[in-house]
């Protein structure tokens, strides 16, 4: 069974500084895709980013970039100048085909940031 | 992406009655997900609905207590059975869609019982 571990239940970061979360999980697929989702008061579930196994170069998306590291099993979500927009929970979630394409979540990191 | 709308939005309902939620999405996705995200919590899978045959539960979900319809390839319905307080949550229908497999979310239903 896949597990994902995120082991910070709260954070929180000054506008425009950087903050980086945490995600671990673990699987012995080799091909599968992870993500960052964002999911602000209104409940919305957003996809931030996501990545492909298979691909060694870390996924960016304008501030939002991950750091991939597939031996150690660790996909840290790094936020580059945050805004107050930015807060919300973070839920890191893992996919694989051979599991039905079906999201598995961490228990989320709560992000505030603060003016 | 996937524009995906849900009704209703939110409901308080009674004890041992029944809500079905409905989801709709703008354009036609082989895949559609019904996950749960309790008070504080993350959000749990609850089964993979596949138009043309019948829905594929988690461990712990059961179709008597949630059945799920998929009559076409836009629209899926969850019906939450003779509810009670536990089952007050955040209920959440998603797509599967993109070459990434990306799943987008919608805005979730609110359920409150009492």
């Amino acid at each position: 069974a896949q597990t994902v571990t995120q082991s910070q239940p709260e954070m929180s970061v000054q506008e425009a500084e950087t903050v980086t979360l945490s995600c671990t999980y673990d699987t012995s697929e080799n091909n599968y895709y992870l993500f960052w989702y964002k999911q602000p008061p209104s409940r919305q579930m957003i996809l931030v980013i996501r990545q492909e196994a298979y691909k060694q170069q870390n996924a960016t998306e304008n501030r939002f970039s991950v750091n991939f590291q597939k031996a150690a099993k660790s996909f840290s979500l790094k936020i580059s100048d945050s805004q107050l927009g930015d807060t919300a929970m973070y839920f890191c979630a893992f996919m694989t085909t051979n599991s039905g394409y079906a999201l598995n979540f961490g228990k989320g990191t709560s992000l505030l940031v603060t003016p | 992406s996937a524009v995906i709308s849900q009704k209703p939005s939110r409901d308080i309902c009674q004890r041992g009655t029944s809500l079905t939620i409905q989801c709709q999405v703008d354009s036609q996705v082989t895949m559609m997900f019904w996950y749960r995200q309790q008070p504080g919590q993350s959000l749990t899978l609850i089964a993979t609905a596949n138009q043309g045959s019948e829905a594929t539960y988690e461990s712990g979900f059961v179709i008597d207590k949630f059945p799920i319809s998929r009559p076409n390839l836009t629209f899926s319905t969850l019906t939450v059975s003779n509810m009670s307080p536990e089952d007050s949550s955040i209920y959440l229908c998603s797509v599967l869609k993109g070459v990434g497999y990306e799943q987008y979310f919608g805005p979730g239903t609110r359920l409150t019982v009492t």
